[in-house]
């Protein structure tokens, strides 16, 4: 079945560590996001990538980085320059043009 | 920044009612799409209603756009159990790879 897989599904970080949260999809699209949930809140895009190769920033993407070296995999890593990186993580990809967004099921992470 | 604003924040609705949830937003767009959220999952795309359109089903869901008034709106008719879940709202641009933006949910708890 074709779909978006996000891993892990609960991660915990201490003060200062980086951590990496995982993206692929096997849907052979082009565009793909993430998206920050905090509780109660809608979702606010950090990265996303159109193309492999190629990314742009969202609305918050101070202490974060990505890369897309691969058209399935859209890797996310919270540095320790975000201040406050405890939320729920969501991961989307969609076709090219108009279309609805396909997502993973998320990661929560938690600062410990 | 978001775009859609949901309304109402919260409805709660004996089974077998109809459910209608708003959506304003601020900007021109392109296409307005809806989506829901179980807790703690990741979202689900519904129904994407082009910006040329006014009324589109799919099932036992209804959307309409007014693009004069920059609102849209949700119904679910004959509610389930099953229903329960959070829906956003999300906004697209013009352009080959549209960015969506969503709006902030409105949280359906449908009481069996």
């Amino acid at each position: 079945d074709g779909g978006i897989t996000q891993s892990p599904k609960y991660l915990f970080r201490k003060e200062g560590q980086n951590v990496t949260l995982s993206c692929e999809q096997n849907l052979n699209h082009d565009a793909m996001y993430w998206y920050r949930q905090d509780p109660g809140q809608g979702l606010r895009l950090i990265y996303y990538s159109q193309i492999v190769n190629d990314f742009q920033k969202g609305d918050i993407a101070e202490g974060y980085s990505v890369s897309r070296e691969k058209k399935e995999s859209f890797p996310l890593t919270v540095t320790s320059a975000q201040k406050n990186p405890t939320a729920f993580y969501l991961c989307a990809s969609s076709e090219q043009g108009v279309s609805g967004y396909t997502f993973g099921s998320g990661t929560r992470l938690t600062v410990v | 920044s978001q775009q859609g604003e949901e309304d109402p924040q919260a409805l709660s609705i004996q089974e077998g009612e109809n459910a209608t949830m708003n959506c304003s937003y601020k900007t021109s767009i392109n296409n307005l799409q809806w989506y829901r959220q179980n807790s703690g999952r990741g979202l689900v795309h519904l129904i994407l209603i082009r910006s040329n359109e006014r009324e589109k089903h799919s099932g036992r869901l209804r959307v309409t756009l007014d693009t004069s008034k920059k609102s849209s709106s949700l119904l679910i008719t004959a509610s389930r159990a099953a229903d329960t879940a959070s829906y956003f709202c999300a906004t697209g641009g013009s352009g080959g790879y549209q960015k969506v933006t969503f709006g902030t949910g409105t949280k359906l708890q449908v009481i069996p």
